[in-house]
């Protein structure tokens, strides 16, 4: 049983589209990050949300926390082809370091 | 600015070969853990250590063994390739408590044959 659900699982839009991921679960957590990989690299750290309702904004990347500390959602406004890359979130229960993935969203933007 | 180092890049075995996988890190981060990441699964938690002589199991451990004996180095250890460990392999440091961001390596990627 996956703890974190990601959707969509792939998307592809054009330059200039506003899109929206979702990470979704049945669990609480302490927090919920947000990463973002490019292929044959790491996972870099976008954001982090802690607060329920939280909204966080990183540029034209606005990310938001569920009410109940359960779900997170990344949009993204007038898409770019940079923007093109796996988007995993990742949440922490408790006091605990440990990071449960979702398992991505791979987005294409094409020019 | 070295962060999260792992060596090799890339690694071929036959099954039944053992191999170590590097990692090091110079932020002195308490916390460093392994995942591998295969299509469609995204990151699983392999191990963890919360400090130097102290590790754990994560989601997928068996196959694996790790050790902490300084804050710097956390190798993994694959004692006998099977095929069924053909993935990549990230290792991530991070300081301890909560809504810490985890640095990633650049990864291992191991086929098994």
């Amino acid at each position: 049983t996956q703890l974190l659900e990601q959707s969509p699982q792939f998307l592809s839009i054009q330059e200039g589209e506003n899109l929206t991921v979702y990470c979704n679960s049945s669990s609480v957590f302490s927090s919920l990050q947000w990463y973002r990989q490019e292929p044959g690299e790491g996972p870099v750290l976008l954001v982090t949300v802690v607060t329920g309702g939280e909204v966080k904004k990183l540029k034209r990347l606005t990310f938001q926390f569920g009410d109940a500390r359960k779900d997170s959602s990344l949009h993204i406004t007038a898409a770019q082809p940079g923007d093109t890359g796996l988007y995993l979130c990742a949440g922490a229960q408790g006091g605990s370091e440990k990071l449960v993935f979702g398992k991505g969203t791979k987005l294409t933007v094409n020019p | 600015n070295a962060g999260v180092t792992q060596t090799p890049k890339f690694q071929v075995l036959k099954t039944g070969q053992s191999m170590t996988l590097q990692c090091a890190q110079d932020m002195n981060h308490e916390y460093m853990s392994w995942y591998r990441q295969d299509p469609g699964m995204g990151l699983r938690l392999i191990h963890y250590s919360v400090g130097a002589g102290i590790t754990d199991q994560g989601e997928v451990p068996n196959g694996y063994n790790v050790s902490r004996s300084t804050t710097e180095d956390f190798p993994l250890r694959l004692l006998s390739a099977a095929p069924s460990q053909t993935s990549v392999y990230f290792c991530a440091s991070s300081y301890t408590g909560k809504h810490t961001e985890a640095f990633f390596g650049q990864g291992t990627r191991l086929t098994v044959v």
